[in-house]
């Protein structure tokens, strides 16, 4: 089975800094994709990006990036230049690859609060 | 407007009742999976379906059931069974192919409380 293990609970940032929110996780299967989903307030899950463990090259979106070290099972997600909306729960997730469309295994969250 | 529809927001259910929440999709995805949300938690599988007429059991199946009669919805049922179903629930639904693929999108959830 797989494990997603998010150790930071809690993390704030000022305004126009840069966080990283950690992740490591467990598997044996070679074929897999990593998220990170941000929940803001409002409680709706938003996908803020998602990599392919089959590309080496690290996968970002704006002012999103992660850094994937597959051998070492672990998935950070960089934030720069904070802004207040980026204060939210974030989740990293894993998927198996393969056939079809599996489940998602989920961390605990980390709790992220940009102070102004 | 294409998306993902949970209804109702809020539901409470009464002792020894069976609850439905609803999830409607018109992405035309193929496949869809329930959530429950705990605080401290994280989300955990309650169920998920490939394919029309077909749904498989996540780990936190018991007390619940669901139906998969359509592509477009997949409603769970919080049966009495489930003696602790107070949580916020989520509904996902993704797809097999395209540049898409294999990302779930989100419903806006139901908060479920026993009264």
């Amino acid at each position: 089975a797989q494990t997603v293990t998010q150790s930071q609970p809690e993390m704030s940032v000022q305004e126009a800094e840069t966080v990283t929110l950690s992740c490591t996780y467990d598997t044996s299967e070679n074929n897999y994709y990593l998220f990170w989903y941000k929940q803001p307030p409002s409680r709706q899950m938003i996908l803020v990006i998602r990599q392919e463990a089959y590309k080496q090259q690290n996968a970002t979106e704006n002012r999103f990036s992660v850094n994937f070290q597959k051998a070492a099972k672990s998935f950070s997600l960089k934030i720069s230049d904070s802004q207040l909306g980026d204060t939210a729960m974030y989740f990293c997730a894993f998927m198996k690859g393969g056939m079809g469309n599996t489940p998602l295994v989920f961390g605990k969250g980390t709790r992220l609060s940009v102070i102004a | 407007d294409g998306g993902i529809t949970q209804s109702p927001k809020y539901l409470f259910r009464k002792e020894g009742q069976n609850v439905t929440l609803s999830c409607e999709q018109n992405l035309n995805h193929d496949a869809m999976y329930w959530y429950r949300q705990d605080p401290g938690q994280g989300l955990r599988l309650i169920y998920y379906s490939q394919i029309v007429n077909d749904f498989q059991k996540g780990d936190i199946a018991e007390g619940y059931s669901v139906s998969r009669e359509k592509k477009e919805s997949f409603p769970l049922t919080v049966t009495s069974a489930q003696k602790n179903p107070t949580a916020f629930y989520l509904c996902a639904s993704s797809m097999y192919s395209g540049i898409a693929k294999n990302i779930q999108y989100f419903g806006a959830g139901t908060r479920l409380s026993v009264l």
